[in-house]
């Protein structure tokens, strides 16, 4: 499978920051997703973007599709506790597979 | 509405034995997948099957057999378990688009 670089690993929040991780390869995608996994349960797909260059919300997440198509991003805003969990990218070609990235583990500032 | 289902949910095996992990979508999905989780790796997809009776090798197949039973079924079965299998295994499925719905996990460690 192609290979996605997703940055940072692990991040710390406090309650009310903003925060980003992004998601870059050496390859083209068509489409790239952004996926959360909580403790003992299976990802789920937080938002879909479909152009270069689109920028998509989904509450207070909001994701952008790079113009090379080769990157994306995730912001989330004014952080709340419940946004812990395991965020993944995850990049489709036209055969339909995804690729995924290895992950930034999210986790509250004591 | 289950979802994406997947049993057993924790299983200790030991090195040689085998098993069968089971999967089952009442989504109507054509399209299944197994993927292993591993820290750091990231989702790796072990096989998939795009239809009913067609099933594909994924990025690591080495080592794991799987069976699209019917529409709904997908299992994957290690026949001989060894500790490099040790991980989480995701079942998933989806009916086109890009949304993959993934089942719970199955917790596995070989010893």
């Amino acid at each position: 499978g192609q290979q996605l670089n997703q940055s940072p690993q692990s991040m710390f929040i406090q309650e009310g920051e903003d925060v980003s991780m992004n998601c870059t390869s050496s390859s083209i995608f068509n489409t790239w997703l952004w996926y959360k996994q909580d403790p003992g349960e299976g990802p789920v797909l937080l938002i879909a973007l479909y152009k270069a260059g689109e920028l998509t919300s989904n509450g207070r997440l909001t994701a952008q599709f790079g113009i090379t198509r080769k990157d994306s991003f995730l912001n989330i805003s004014a952080s709340i506790p419940s946004d812990v969990g395991i965020y993944f990218c995850a990049g489709q070609r036209g055969d339909y597979k995804l690729s995924f990235g290895a992950g930034t583990t999210v986790t509250v500032r004591a | 509405n289950a979802g994406v289902t997947q049993t057993p949910k924790f299983q200790v095996l030991k090195t040689g034995q085998s098993m069968t992990l089971q999967c089952a979508q009442d989504m109507n999905h054509n399209s299944m997948y197994w993927y292993r989780q591993d820290p750091g790796m990231g989702l790796r997809l072990i096989y998939y099957s795009a239809s009913e009776g067609t099933t594909d090798k994924g990025e690591v197949p080495n080592g794991y057999n799987v069976s699209r039973l019917n529409k709904r079924e997908f299992s994957l079965r290690l026949e001989s378990a060894a500790p490099s299998q040790t991980s989480v295994y995701f079942c998933a499925s989806r009916e086109g688009g890009v949304t993959l719905h993934f089942g719970n996990g199955t917790r596995l460690t070989v010893t």
